[in-house]
């Protein structure tokens, strides 16, 4: 059964740092990896998705990549701003016994501090 | 540019009542699914489906219930609410449940049951 962890559950920076959050799965039979941004009270909103061919994908600041074979991908932000403070959250779409439906982790609760 | 629109925000219960989660999508989806999300437990599927009039249980199905008569609803049934059933619940699609399927996600129902 596909498990996915990610670590920290929390991370408080200061303003302006770079800084990894980790995803980690136990299966690499895997479609895609997405990784959602979630705010108090709101819903998830999809920041990237990396195809299982792929090993990295870019959006303005954010950079994920995907280690298939280890099972890990890894999401970056630089330049990291109190805006982004947010629940950030990866999930997996495998072709195993989840017959295609996303596997989330519990989430890195991220805090930038002014 | 609607994406997916869940109704009630939120919802109030009395033990042993029943009601009926919408979810809506105007992206042309087949694949669409529930979610409920409690505190320390992460996402959990409750019911998928792949397209109309194909539906499917997920990890905690029990209590719930779901149809797909056509493409772009996919309403969710709390037959007879209980206070275990006290939760967020997401509503998401994507175009299918395979490669290059980015999910999309409401934006929640908080739903409390007394």
């Amino acid at each position: 059964k596909q498990e996915v962890t990610q670590i920290p559950a929390a991370l408080s920076v200061p303003e302006g740092e770079n800084l990894v959050l980790n995803c980690s799965f136990t299966d690499s039979a895997i479609y895609n990896l997405q990784w959602f941004r979630q705010d108090p009270g709101k819903g998830l909103t999809s920041l990237l998705l990396i195809q299982s061919s792929q090993r990295e994908q870019t959006s303005g600041r954010l950079n994920a990549s995907l280690d298939k074979s280890s099972g890990r991908s890894t999401l970056y932000i630089a330049a990291s701003q109190p805006g982004d403070s947010a629940t950030y959250l990866c999930a997996v779409r495998d072709y195993g016994g989840s017959q295609g439906n996303l596997i989330f982790g519990k989430g890195t609760k991220l805090s930038v501090k002014p | 540019n609607a994406g997916v629109t869940q109704t009630p925000k939120f919802q109030v219960l009395k033990t042993g009542q029943s009601m009926t989660l919408q979810c809506a999508q105007d992206m042309n989806h087949e694949y669409m699914s529930w979610y409920r999300q409690d505190p320390g437990m992460g996402l959990r599927l409750i019911h998928y489906s792949v397209g109309a009039g194909i539906t499917d249980q997920g990890e905690v199905p029990n209590g719930y219930n779901v149809s797909r008569s056509t493409t772009e609803d996919f309403p969710l049934r709390l037959l007879s609410a209980a206070p275990s059933q006290t939760s967020v619940y997401f509503c998401a699609s994507s175009y299918s449940s395979r490669r290059f399927a980015e999910a999309f996600f409401g934006q929640g129902t908080r739903l409390t049951v007394v």
